[in-house]
Formats: C-alpha cells, structure tokens, sequence
C-alpha cells in the first residue's frame, strides 16, 4: 500500500471493554512497530515484530496488552479490561529492516483511543 | 529525569528567521539521533537524522551534534507558517537500534 494504515483511527471504549488496533504496514517491510504516544507527549515504544516474530515486547505497560503479527504482514494490538490511563494515541510503524537509521520507520496515522 | 530532554516550547519565530530547536539527552550509549515533525493529529514524519559528530545539512534543514555534551540540536532556515508543528528529537542505542526513544516535543510556531 501506499503507507502504513491503521483502524479504526478512533475508538471510544468504555471502561472494561476489550478492544483491538490493526495495523496495516507497507507491504514488503519485515519490521513493524506499536508506539503509544499521551497526550502532550512523544510516541514510547511498545512492541517490535520482525516478520512473525516478536522479538521485544518490554514496552508493553502490563498483561493486559498483547500484540500478535501472525502471518508476518497485519499486525493487531489488543487491549483487554480497559483502563482510563490507556486512553493515548496508538502509533504503528514499519520499516525494511530493523536498523533505524540504515533504514527510516514510517508511521500511521494513528488510533486514537478513549476509555470513558 | 527523562532520556530524552526537549523544552515543551512553544517557540515563536517570525517567518523567515532561523528556529533552533535543542535535545539532550542522557545516555552515552546512544547511537543515531532524530528529528521527526508531527502536525496536529498527524503522524510524526522523519526529518533527517544524524551520527557524527558535527553538522548535517538537507535543504533548510541542518542537524547538530555533540555527543562530548550529549546534546543534538535541529536548525531551520528561512522559517515558513508551515514549519509550524511539533518537533520530536529521538534517539536509538547500539543494543536496541530498532527502538526510537522519543523527548516530549517542542511545539514550534512560525509568525507570518
């Protein structure tokens, strides 16, 4: 595709629900990327996938996030039993490779999640 | 204390004057640093980044470095009303290199 795409860009969720972020990266690149980024602040890294594998996942704010990239192309965060303070923009990026800098991280637009 | 320290702004520039941007940060190990743009509700796009030591020009766009002050700096030319935005230093360590870590941002405003 023309760039990475995410769905849906918005999504309010009440207190408690389970919700799911897909990621669509440009096709071809290996690695993918998920960035939570509050408000007034910069995008913290989540989770890095190369292809299926999830090689680091320290990111992830508790046991409530999982992140799963089956076939090596759409990647899908889910959250589970919402809280308030997981209300953020979740960023998703992918790249060629997993050097950045040998290689740029191109971002999505971005779900914006709100937990009432 | 964050590793990547940027001051919130906003800084104000009449157009056509140089904005200078700053970023320190706190680890030595750090080894590539970035700039990203991010408008409002947009995704933050890459402006250049840089490893050495010195400086890195592209159009009006001039990156900084000093890692002996752990501090990187961005450096925008002949500022325009579209400059407007907020400006994200990151960097990335040797370990790591596929993980950006991002400051809060400098909101940066271009007067007409």
């Amino acid at each position: 595709g023309a760039g990475v795409s995410q769905s849906p860009r918005y999504k309010v969720a009440k207190r408690g629900q389970d919700v799911a972020l897909r990621c669509d990266p440009i096709s071809g690149h290996v690695s993918l990327f998920w960035y939570q980024q509050a408000l007034g602040q910069g995008p913290e890294f989540l989770t890095y996938f190369q292809n299926e594998a999830q090689l680091d996942k320290s990111g992830l704010p508790s046991d409530r996030f999982f992140a799963e990239r089956p076939e090596g192309s759409v990647s899908t965060l889910k959250i589970q039993r919402t809280q308030q303070e997981d209300s953020a923009v979740y960023l998703c990026a992918s790249s060629l490779g997993g050097i950045i800098g040998r290689t740029e991280a191109f971002f999505g637009q971005g779900t914006r999640l709100t937990v009432v | 204390q964050k590793e990547v320290e940027q001051n919130s702004g906003p800084l104000s520039v009449p157009e056509g004057a140089i904005a200078s941007l700053n970023c320190t940060y706190s680890d030595r190990g750090s080894q590539s640093f970035f700039w990203y743009r991010q408008y409002s509700g947009k995704s933050p796009e890459l402006i250049m980044f840089i490893y050495s030591n010195g400086d890195k020009e592209d159009g009006r766009f001039t990156a900084q470095l000093n890692k002996a002050s752990q501090y990187v700096s961005l450096l925008i030319r002949d500022s325009q009303p579209s400059d407007s935005a907020t400006y994200l230093c990151a960097v990335n360590h040797e370990d790591s290199s596929y993980k950006l870590i991002f400051g809060s941002g400098t909101r940066l405003l271009v007067r007409p």
